[in-house]
């Protein structure tokens, strides 16, 4: 069965450092998201992209995310300057359609020290 | 801005009992999500639903849109079952998912 997978599982940064978070979406799919979850709190959106573009972003995502798709497989979440307080679980999902089931990714675990 | 509640925040039940998780959310939506999210943090989708019920195994998820309320189900509950479930809700035009704080349910053997 296809499934969304995520890369590294674990990341462990300095603050201040850019990290890239790696996402292999399943192959139809056109949606791609990318949630975050701190310890212990709710799943919350980041952003969704289509098309080559972002469609939807949180007051989260200021300027210090960005989200690309680099190659046909590929969707990528960088956060340029790390702080503390991005510490948490990083989801990525896809889905065929915007109205469509999303399928999560396992989530790569994100420390900044 | 949409607010989706659920309860209860924990729920710990004895095997084989039957479970109901509850959700409600505050504005109009056009799909509404369970999740179920497993110990090591992965997030499995269970159901979308945009009207009446759905059924998959032993699991049951219905909704009501008038009254803006859903609940999950678990018949014949199982200690496999012990999870954090999760309901996020959509709105009409937008894919962004927004998430209650989840149900800790527990099933004892």
């Amino acid at each position: 069965e296809p499934e969304v997978t995520q890369t590294p599982s674990h990341q462990v940064t300095q603050m201040g450092q850019e990290v890239i978070l790696r996402c292999v979406p399943i192959s139809n799919h056109l949606y791609f998201y990318w949630y975050r979850q701190i310890l212990g709190q709710k799943v919350e959106f980041l952003v969704s992209f289509y098309n080559n573009e972002i469609s939807e972003k949180s007051e989260i995502f200021d300027d210090q995310f960005s989200v690309e798709r680099p190659d046909g497989s590929n969707f990528t979440l960088k956060i340029r300057s790390t702080k503390l307080e991005d510490s948490a679980m990083y989801f990525c999902a896809s889905s065929y359609d915007r109205n469509n089931e999303q399928f999560f990714g396992p989530g790569t675990r994100l420390t900044v020290l | 801005k949409n607010e989706v509640e659920q309860s209860p925040q924990n729920l710990t039940a004895q095997e084989g009992e039957f479970i109901t998780i509850n959700c409600s959310y505050s504005v109009g939506i056009s799909a509404l999500h369970w999740l179920q999210q497993h110990p090591g943090g992965g997030i499995v989708s269970l159901f979308m639903l945009s009207s009446g019920k759905k059924k998959h195994g032993r699991l049951i998820a219905t909704i009501n849109i008038q009254e803006k309320h859903s609940s999950l189900h678990i018949t014949a509950s199982h200690p496999r079952d012990s999870a954090v479930y999760i309901c996020a809700a959509s709105q009409g035009g937008s894919e962004k998912l927004v998430f209650g704080k989840g149900t800790k349910l527990t099933v004892n053997p």
